[in-house]
């Protein structure tokens, strides 16, 4: 258990639809990462946070939206949903974005869009 | 981020010593070597990583070469559930854009066979 909580586990919804991702970081981890992993595809950056405040952004489509709140938890927006979203989307937390400081993965939302 | 390359594949008798090489010649002084791993769409789990010295933890020993240039993560017994996806990761430091996120290759898949 790495003590990153991920909600929920699995989602199926429908194309153009929105859903939200949620994470709590593990106890005291400011830094909070969003990672999508598709079939065809390893493991993609999409977002960072800090303490609040977007720190890096990777590949992240403009349809997706994320947020951290004051309590560090963070969420994941997707809209507008295409069948090529379905993904496991990884949410992963470290004490700060120091390279010395290990980041921990939760188990992943596995998004369906039908 | 520093580039690293993997083997793509690797075979490991169960019980024995498994090594997974990588190389990363253009790593910068500041940078950390992360080993991940990932067993079937579980969320990645964190192995060990290092700056300069070899290191150990119960999981693993990480062998860093002198110039920093590759490194060898050991398993020192394999079994059969440490068949997986091993990435290894050139950890940018905090600042600009990257601010310490992991940027994930297509690692080494390591079969454990009986």
């Amino acid at each position: 258990d790495s003590g990153v909580t991920q909600t929920p586990k699995h989602l199926i919804t429908a194309t153009g639809q929105r859903v939200t991702l949620r994470c709590s970081p593990r106890s005291g981890d400011l830094s909070v990462y969003w990672y999508q992993q598709s079939l065809d595809q390893g493991l993609q950056f999409l977002i960072q946070y800090y303490n609040g405040e977007e720190r890096a952004k990777g590949n992240i489509l403009e349809r997706f939206s994320a947020q951290q709140f004051p309590d560090l938890h963070s969420e994941l927006n997707l809209s507008s949903l295409e069948l090529g979203d379905s993904a496991l989307y990884f949410c992963a937390s470290s004490a700060s974005g120091a390279s010395g400081n290990t980041i921990y993965f939760g188990e992943g939302s596995w998004l369906t869009v039908v | 981020d520093a580039k690293t390359t993997q083997p793509p594949s690797m075979d490991c008798a169960e019980g024995r010593a498994a090594n997974l090489p990588c190389n990363h010649s253009t790593i910068s002084g500041n940078e950390y070597v992360y080993w991940y791993r990932q067993i079937h769409s579980q969320g990645p789990q964190y192995i060990i990583h290092g700056l300069k010295n070899n290191e150990t933890n119960e999981m693993a020993s990480l062998i860093i070469t002198e110039d920093r240039k590759s490194s060898t993560l050991i398993l020192p017994h394999a079994t059969l559930r440490d068949t997986a996806v091993y990435y290894c990761i050139v950890r940018a430091n905090a600042g600009g854009t990257s601010y310490g996120k992991l940027t994930f290759g297509q690692g080494t898949i390591l079969t454990v066979h009986p």
